[in-house]
């Protein structure tokens, strides 16, 4: 069956490091990629989106690429911020998929230190 | 620009109580869900609606209703409310065709006791 499976949490870094979440998929064909943030206290964000091989997504300094030869879609940051402090979901759609048939990963807890 | 709105946002019930969560969007999708979010364990579907007028069991449906009378509104009850429906339940909502691009609401924390 279809799954994902997201890097165990919490992550703490530092301001201005570099950030990786990993993500990885099973999947039958070639599903659609997302990544989603959720800040405290809000709903959870599309922050980016991939619908096919060796596409990246992008979106406020964020970037993942759908990558069918390893099944991963990691996230990754060159620089966070304080702001960026968050859970992190990715997930996947399958192709032709019903209406229900969207996958989330467990999440993973992103804090900043100043 | 509303988007999707929850109500009520917090709510602490008694066992054996029933409520009604409300979600309204004003963006005109047809695909509606209710999701519950509960800590270690991402998001779980417990139903949805494709269109007004119907509605299909999530993975989680088991203790749930739920009603899509208008396109705009998707109802989800809890009949008799027992303290492992405790968690954050989360609206959202998706133009059909663009099923993995869902928008959501802010949440309605209820608990349980």
């Amino acid at each position: 069956g279809n799954s994902v499976t997201q890097m165990e949490g919490p992550v703490t870094l530092s301001e201005e490091a570099f950030l990786t979440i990993n993500c990885t998929y099973t999947a039958t064909g070639y599903p659609s990629l997302f990544w989603y943030v959720q800040y405290p206290g809000e709903g959870l964000q599309l922050l980016l989106k991939a619908t096919k091989a060796d596409d990246k997504g992008s979106n406020k300094g964020f970037e993942a690429t759908y990558r069918k030869e390893t099944t991963s879609f990691h996230l990754e940051k060159g620089s966070v911020q304080v702001s960026d402090s968050a859970v992190y979901f990715c997930a996947l759609s399958p192709i032709y998929s019903s209406a229900s048939k969207i996958i989330f990963g467990s999440g993973t807890r992103l804090s900043i230190r100043p | 620009n509303a988007g999707v709105t929850q109500t009520p946002k917090f709510r602490v019930l008694k066992t054996g109580q029933s409520m009604t969560l409300l979600c309204a969007q004003d963006m005109n999708h047809e695909y509606m869900y209710w999701y519950r979010q509960d800590p270690g364990m991402g998001l779980r579907l417990i139903h949805y609606s494709v269109g007004e007028g119907t509605t299909a069991k999530g993975e989680v449906p088991d203790g749930y209703n739920v009603s899509r009378l208008k396109k705009q509104n998707f109802l989800l009850g809890l009949e008799s409310a027992a303290p492992s429906q405790t968690s954050v339940y989360f609206c959202a909502t998706t133009l059909r065709g663009r099923t993995g691009e869902l928008f959501f609401g802010e949440g309605s924390r209820l608990t349980v006791l």
